[in-house]
């Protein structure tokens, strides 16, 4: 159980273009979900939160503009990278709790923006 | 100071040893604390949850809570090469965990 998937598991875009990332839990509701960035070799940088319905609150530094997130039922949310720059190539992860805190992470997106 | 501190290793133990892995926390009213394993390239794996003074075992791993000392650690048994990952500790005082930067563990055959 506990199951979440991402979609897609690796992506490469041009610059300026936007990328759509899912995160889904498969076999529970997922009352809040968590997005995260890792660059190589470094810690987990946790992005924003997001509950059901509830428009999703950011970490300071992140751009809530450029980083659309979206968790329109409670097994789905998405994280849209608007206007990508290489910069913004890294590992998003995804992850979801139902309530107990417990975090169930995706296995991920590598980003790669040419 | 960071709200949870790990050593960042790397940290290197023979095949069949005991690996000690700890973690401390600055916020006293964290009620939840976890132990997530990284393989390289992958996403975080949950490998332990702990809510209690104590500690708490399943299969080689022993998860150990001291709230008064504000530090919990992960015991790993008998280790062994595939347990060679990145480990992340993460504390939960309000809903939202706070990673560790993680400790680097090495099995060597």
């Amino acid at each position: 159980g506990a199951v979440v998937s991402q979609h897609p598991s690796w992506v490469i875009c041009k610059s300026g273009t936007s990328v759509k990332i899912e995160c889904r839990s498969l076999d529970f509701q997922a009352t809040t979900m968590f997005w995260y960035r890792q660059f190589p070799k470094q810690s987990l940088m946790l992005m924003a939160t997001s509950n059901e319905g509830s428009k999703a609150t950011y970490e300071q530094g992140v751009e809530k503009d450029k980083f659309l997130i979206n968790h329109a039922s409670l097994t789905l949310s998405t994280l849209t990278v608007t206007s990508a720059h290489p910069e913004d190539s890294s590992f998003y992860i995804c992850s979801a709790s139902q309530g107990s805190y417990e975090q169930y992470f995706g296995p991920g997106t590598r980003l790669t923006v040419t | 100071q960071k709200e949870v501190e790990q050593n960042s290793g790397p940290l290197s133990v023979p095949e069949g040893a005991i690996a000690s892995l700890n973690c401390t926390y600055s916020d006293r009213v964290s009620q939840s604390f976890f132990w997530y394993r990284q393989y390289s390239g992958k996403s975080p794996e949950l490998i332990m949850s702990i809510y209690s003074n104590g500690d708490k075992e399943d299969g080689r791993f022993t998860a150990q809570l001291n709230k008064a000392s504000q530090y919990v650690s992960l015991l790993i048994r008998d280790s062994q090469p595939s347990d060679s990952a990145t480990y992340l500790c993460a504390v939960n005082p309000a809903g939202k965990s706070t990673f560790g930067d993680g400790t680097t563990l090495t099995v060597k055959p």
